[in-house]
């Protein structure tokens, strides 16, 4: 089962940031934090990782709380193409650890 | 781009029949995992190869097996299909020794069971 808990879905207004939030209360010390997003039909889209700092990418921001039990991704400036379902996950970094896919959250950017 | 391919993108088999899906890992990859994603649902891990060798398995019959070529390549076979094996077939690649492990997908291969 996943460890972590999203939203079902959110809307967003085009050019603005996206704050997309996760709880995974019962993470470990060796787990880091992945986000992917799956735009309709097509294979899940790797954006981020961190373990307990904030990382930045071309794509997105990802902030973790200090206790690790949440974080956000944050998407800047939403444009109509990010428009897709979400994924927060928790693994291990090491191994070959599967990912463990919840529902994920639907964000919708709006015009 | 993502880098991994997978073939062929859309299939349609009947009820019983056999299915052979075929991936090529991204570039210097090394690993290569199986997720079936349903429709309206998130992806569901079946197994991971490494070094030619099944080296994990999800939730799923022996009816789904596969192979790992010296090339890192891959096939995923379905054999006595079902119904409810329609979905979205994904290709996951990554390289065991880098930073973080990341995994990357392909764009899937829909197989539809009539």
């Amino acid at each position: 089962d996943a460890k972590t808990t999203q939203p079902p879905s959110m809307d967003c207004a085009e050019g603005r940031a996206a704050n997309l939030p996760c709880n995974h209360s019962t993470i470990s010390g060796n787990e880091y934090v992945y986000w992917y997003r799956q735009i309709h039909s097509q294979g899940p889209q790797y954006i981020i990782h961190g373990l307990k700092n904030n990382e930045t990418n071309e794509m997105a921001s990802l902030i973790i709380t200090e206790d690790r039990k949440s974080s956000t991704l944050i998407l800047p400036h939403a444009t109509l193409r990010d428009t897709a379902v979400y994924y927060c996950i928790v693994r291990v970094a090491q191994g070959n650890t599967p990912l463990v896919f919840g529902k994920g959250t639907r964000l919708s950017v709006i015009a | 781009d993502a880098g991994v391919t997978q073939s062929p993108t859309h299939l349609i088999k009947t009820r019983g029949q056999q299915v052979t899906l075929r991936c090529s890992p991204k570039s210097g990859h090394d690993t290569v995992s199986w997720y079936q994603q349903a429709l309206g649902q998130g992806p569901q891990f079946i197994f991971q190869y490494y070094e030619e060798e099944e080296r994990q398995r999800g939730n799923f019959p022996d009816r789904f097996s596969g192979h790992q070529f010296p090339n890192y390549s891959s096939e995923l076979n379905v054999n006595a299909l079902l119904l409810g094996d329609s979905a979205l077939y994904l290709c996951a690649s990554s390289l065991v020794a880098a930073p973080g492990n990341t995994i990357y997908f392909g764009e899937g291969s829909w197989l539809t069971v009539v």
